[in-house]
């Protein structure tokens, strides 16, 4: 199985700073398969960033991400109120899927 | 517009079984594998199952094999997760996901406690 482990657990930052998420695999996967998502209190995960570095349909470019096999970041170039939230990355190219812990982005 | 409604959720004794069901409209569902989330409360995302588009193949994580199925029905454009011998630690919101991630439905909550 791999692991994805991801930092900081916790991410304090104001309205307009940068953010700079890490997830880290326990073995080389393939950029094609890694996602972010973003998820809210009460909603369901939303994709972001697909294969790695691909914004989804409707995401704004203030999210960008980057990475190959093992380290893998996504940044948001300056927060607006609506994006904290708590992020997750997840790979899909080997079963069992996994998803990382989590980094929660507060104020 | 893309939805993913899922349906059958509630309380349950440990030992028990619940069928949930995910009913897709806005996309050609037949076309698409399917996928089983599952997120215990205040906890963090799990993937659960998933099913290739033509059902021939299905995997589950390890927690869940030989007690949760997955299926499909193109006709009615379904995703099904029978849930067997359920234990506490099942316990989570389950949501219905297109593909890995693309789309999700809200999730409809399995509470397992006597």
């Amino acid at each position: 199985e791999i692991v994805l482990t991801q930092s900081p657990g916790t991410l304090s930052l104001s309205p307009g700073q940068r953010a700079t998420l890490s997830c880290r695999a326990s073995q080389t996967i393939s950029s094609t398969f890694l996602a972010w998502y973003q998820q809210k209190p009460g909603q369901a995960p939303r994709l972001l960033i697909d294969s790695a570095s691909l914004r989804a349909t409707g995401i704004p470019d203030r999210f960008s991400g980057g990475g190959s096999g093992t380290d893998f970041t996504l940044s948001i170039s300056r927060l607006e109120p609506e994006d904290f939230a708590v992020y997750y990355c997840q790979q899909y190219g080997s079963s069992p899927w996994t998803f990382g812990q989590g980094t929660m982005v507060e104020v | 517009e893309m939805q993913l409604v899922e349906s059958g959720g509630g309380l349950v004794q440990p030992g028990g079984s619940l069928r949930l069901s995910c009913t897709a409209s806005g996309f050609p569902f037949s076309n698409y594998l399917m996928s089983w989330v599952r997120q215990a409360p205040g906890k963090g995302l799990e993937w659960v199952a998933y099913i290739n588009a033509d059902g021939s193949t299905k995997s589950y994580v390890d927690s869940v094999k030989g007690r949760f199925t997955i299926s499909r029905d193109d006709a009615k454009n379904s995703v099904f997760l029978q849930m067997d011998s359920l234990r506490g630690d099942d316990t989570a919101v389950y949501f219905c996901v297109r593909q890995a991630g693309v789309h999700w439905g809200q999730g409809t909550l399995v509470a397992v406690s006597s």
